[in-house]
């Protein structure tokens, strides 16, 4: 049982590149979120989805595009690396239902845009 | 805009010792709350889940509780030792929002 995968797991980029994180689930959950972490900032929402065919803004989406055109699967793009994106990226999904919320997460990716 | 807060933001505490880690919300709308456990440089861990129609929940040495009306969810851990020592964050979800809002952590050292 896989839970939530996470590709790349370890990522360098130089300014202006461009790149795609995936992240995969197979718990058939409905919802999927991608989240970044930084130091003293917390986790931050950056995209999300509530299902497949759907995305939805969060706290910081500038400079993120997503897609959802599989249910197991939310991708994050970054089209134009800045430094200020450097951070841990983490997916998370869950049944989305009010009585099972459960969120689970993925091991992160770690991105160092130089 | 829910918000969640954790205070303090690290604990050191010796091994044995049972304690309790805080977490406070400004929406009590606020449907589940789930904590979780993030170890150095790994992802997040999910400890456990209260439901809006639940007060606590337990698994092992961890109890949490969910108090809407005072907006404060508690993780009570009993007979601390070294191996819990990590990071401890509690999120809640709102579902008009259909996301979960979390706080910054608490890092909890437990010394031999």
């Amino acid at each position: 049982n896989a839970g939530v995968t996470q590709t790349p797991k370890f990522r360098v980029l130089k300014t202006g590149q461009s790149m795609t994180l995936l992240c995969a689930q197979d718990m058939n959950h409905e919802y999927m979120y991608w989240y970044r972490q930084d130091p003293g900032m917390g986790l931050r929402l950056i995209h999300y989805s509530v299902g497949e065919g759907t995305t939805a803004k969060g706290e910081v989406p500038d400079g993120y595009n997503v897609s959802r055109l599989k249910k197991q699967n939310f991708l994050l793009g970054l089209e134009s690396a800045a430094p200020s994106q450097t951070s841990v990226y983490f997916c998370a999904s869950s049944y989305g239902k009010i009585m099972n919320t459960e969120a689970f997460f993925g091991q992160g990716t770690r991105l160092t845009v130089v | 805009k829910q918000e969640v807060t954790q205070i303090p933001a690290a604990l050191s505490v010796p091994e044995g010792e049972n304690l309790v880690l805080n977490c406070s919300f400004t929406d009590s709308a606020i449907y589940n709350l789930q904590w979780f456990r993030q170890d150095p440089g790994k992802g997040l861990t999910s400890l456990l889940l209260i439901q809006s129609s639940q007060r606590e929940q337990t698994s092992g040495r961890l109890n949490a509780s969910l108090d809407k009306s005072s907006g404060r969810s508690t993780l009570y851990i009993a007979a601390s030792q070294p191996g819990d020592s990590a990071t401890y964050l509690c999120a809640g979800y709102t579902g008009a929002n259909s996301k979960l809002t979390f706080g910054k952590g608490i890092t909890l050292s437990v010394r031999p």
